[in-house]
This record gives C-alpha cells, structure tokens and sequence, in this order.
C-alpha cells in the first residue's frame, strides 16, 4: 500500500511569490492535514481537511490557505511568500477524523524562500 | 491550548543500552497520545495510546500513558544504531484532528 506523498519534494522561491504544495494521501484516508516543521518551532499544525471541508485551523496567517479535493487529495498554498516561511511542509492522513486514528505522514516539501 | 513538553533534548547512548523518552502534557480535553520517530524524513508512527490502550509494545520498544499523572514514557531496550533518530510525542484533543507536538529527543547510538 503506498504511503503519503508529496510533491515537489524540493522548492526553492524568492519573498512575495507564491506557492502550491501538493499531497495525495493513503489509499482510503479521507483525512488530510497539514503541519509545518522549523527548528525553532518544531512541528506545528496548519489546518486539517475531511470530506473537502476544512475541519480545523491552527494559528497561521492567512497567506497559507489550503483545500481538498475529492478524491482525498489535497493542495496547500502559500501567498506572498516571506523568508520566514522557509520550513519542511508536511502532509498527514489518516481514515477518519476528531483522532480516533493515527496519522501517517508523507516525506514533505522542503520550501526555502530567497 | 494544548501543550507537551519532552524530556531528555538528547540522549547519547551506546549499542546495547536501555533508554527511556519522557513525555509530560496539558490537554483540555484528552483524546490520545502518539509516539513518532523522525530520521531524515518523514516521522512514522510508533504507537498510539487512548483511555482504553495505556500500554503498547513493539519488539523492543515500549510504551506507557499516565493519565493521572498526565505523562508517557517511551522504553527502547537493546538499543541499536537504527534507533537513533529524534522521537516526537503528540496529543490530540476530543473532536480533533490536530497532532500537538513536543520538540522531541534526539536519540543517538553509538556503536
């Protein structure tokens, strides 16, 4: 069964552009959320999607947007990019939603902004 | 707001030792902890622990939840130069999907 997946695995943007993550989940998973990973904040949720609504948001600007399709695929976007968006983006699913089960994570995209 | 705090950052160890990863939490509303283990990408799950699942165990790792005391522990024993990698501890709240996470334990083996 394959995993989570991510594309690009690798970007690279200057400040004030944009740019469209994208994630296809595990088979099945209906579930997909969002998390962006620094080293000074670690892993810090974005937002989570079920059914091609968006269920829950964390504390992020509203440059970073995101939406699910439905066949579970999901897109993540971000405007007016700022240096301080540089980060490794991942993207979870899981088969339902509220936690019952547990995420499984892709291997990301790593956006550096220049 | 959710919170989770981990302890050791990191752990030197040598090939063979017991290590055990400390996970300590504040939930408004507990629904369950996750352990992951993160190398260079992706961070895969390790176990997940409920009210109705406090104890889990996978070859050589272990894992206990506290939910009076408001902590977990990870157990890794014969540790090989494989385990090392940093371990996350997560929570999720009632009605949520939203992992909260620690900063982790980087973990190394040294042969």
């Amino acid at each position: 069964k394959a995993g989570v997946t991510q594309t690009p695995r690798y970007l690279i943007k200057t400040r004030g552009q944009q740019v469209t993550l994208s994630c296809s989940p595990i088979s099945g998973h209906r579930s997909v959320s969002w998390y962006q990973q620094t080293p000074g904040q670690g892993l810090q949720f974005l937002f989570e999607y079920f059914s091609e609504t968006q269920r829950n948001k964390g504390n992020f600007p509203g440059r970073f947007s995101g939406r699910q399709f439905s066949n579970s695929r999901s897109e993540m976007n971000v405007s007016t990019l700022e240096l301080g968006d540089s980060a490794l983006y991942l993207c979870a699913s899981s088969l339902g939603t509220g936690g019952h089960q547990p995420q499984h994570f892709g291997d990301g995209t790593r956006l550096s902004i220049l | 707001e959710d919170k989770v705090v981990q302890s050791p950052l990191s752990l030197v160890v040598h090939e063979g030792d017991t290590v055990t990863l400390n996970c300590s939490y504040e939930v408004t509303n507990f629904r369950s902890l996750l352990w992951y283990k993160q190398e260079k990408k992706a961070p895969t799950f390790l176990f997940m622990l409920t009210s109705s699942g406090i104890e889990k165990k996978s070859g050589r790792l272990s894992s206990i939840l506290d939910k009076k005391e408001l902590f977990s522990i990870l157990n890794i024993t014969a540790t090989q130069t494989g385990d090392s990698a940093i371990y996350l501890c997560a929570v999720v709240s009632v009605g949520n999907e939203k992992l909260t996470f620690g900063t982790g334990t980087r973990l190394t083996i040294i042969p």
